[in-house]
C-alpha cells in the first residue's frame, strides 16, 4: 500500500523560511494535501495540489510537487511563532487518504 | 457552529469499561472516518464509512467497533477499554468525489484509560 514519509522535527528562526518535505510511494496519487495541527486541536486543511501541477502558491505558502521523485514540499515564507505546529502530508489515490507521521515545526523567536 | 463535532472532548475511564465516542457533522458529506493519534505515530485509521450502509475496517480496528446511525452521525465504541487505547481520537468527513478525498476533522476526543 501507499507509504508516506516525513521527517519528524524542524526548527527555524522567526522570519526565516521553513521547508517541510514529504515523500510518497504511489505514483497514481491524484491529490496531495498539507494539514496543520496546532496544540490541542484537530487537523486543519492548509492547502492541496492536484497531481498535474508542479507548484501552487497561496500567500506565504508554496507547495512544490516533483512527480518523478514522488516528492512534495511545503515552504512557509517569513515563518512566525504562530506557525509552530505539526504539519501532515497526505496523499489520495486509493481512498482513504494516507497520512505521514507529521513534522513538528518549532519556531524560535 | 463547528461543521464536525465530537463528544465528549475529554474522557477518563477505567480498564474494562465500555466507552462510546460520538461524531456529528453538518457538512452533508457521505464519508466519515475515525482516527487515533499517538505521539510520534501520526494518524492511524480505525474505521471508515462511505455511506450509511457501508462500514470498513482500517489499519487498527481490533478492540473497536463503529455504528453509522445516519449520514450525519458516526460513533466509535471501545467494548472493553484497555490502557493502551489511551490516545487522541479524531473523526473526519469527506465528500464523495473521483480521486479526491479532502477530509475535514473534528476537534478530537482525549481518552485516558486507567
Amino acid at each position: 500500500g501507499e507509504d508516506v514519509e516525513q521527517s519528524l522535527f524542524l526548527s527555524v528562526r522567526e522570519g526565516d523560511s521553513s521547508v517541510i518535505n514529504c515523500t510518497y510511494t504511489d505514483s497514481s496519487s491524484t491529490y496531495l494535501y498539507w494539514y496543520k495541527q496546532e496544540p490541542g486541536a484537530g487537523l486543519q486543511l492548509l492547502t492541496y495540489i492536484f497531481s498535474n501541477m508542479d507548484m501552487k502558491q497561496d500567500q506565504r505558502l508554496t507547495v512544490l510537487l516533483n512527480k518523478k521523485d514522488k516528492h512534495l514540499s511545503l515552504r512557509i515564507a517569513d515563518t512566525q511563532t504562530g506557525d509552530s505546529a505539526i504539519y501532515f502530508c497526505a496523499v489520495s489515490g486509493n481512498t482513504p487518504l494516507v497520512f505521514g507521521k507529521g513534522t513538528r515545526l518549532s519556531v524560535i523567536a | 457552529d463547528a461543521d464536525v463535532t465530537q463528544t465528549p472532548r475529554n474522557r477518563i475511564t477505567k480498564t474494562g469499561k465500555r466507552i462510546m465516542l460520538e461524531c456529528s457533522q453538518t457538512k452533508g458529506h457521505d464519508r466519515m472516518y475515525w482516527y487515533r493519534q499517538d505521539p510520534g505515530l501520526g494518524l492511524q485509521l480505525i474505521y471508515y464509512s462511505f455511506d450509511v450502509k457501508d462500514i470498513n475496517k482500517g489499519e487498527i480496528s481490533d478492540g473497536y467497533s463503529v455504528s453509522r446511525q445516519a449520514q450525519a452521525k458516526f460513533s466509535l465504541s471501545l467494548e472493553s477499554a484497555i490502557p493502551n487505547q489511551t490516545a487522541l481520537y479524531f473523526c473526519a468527513t469527506s465528500e464523495t468525489g473521483e480521486g479526491t478525498d479532502t477530509q475535514y476533522f473534528g476537534p478530537g476526543t482525549r481518552l485516558t484509560v486507567l
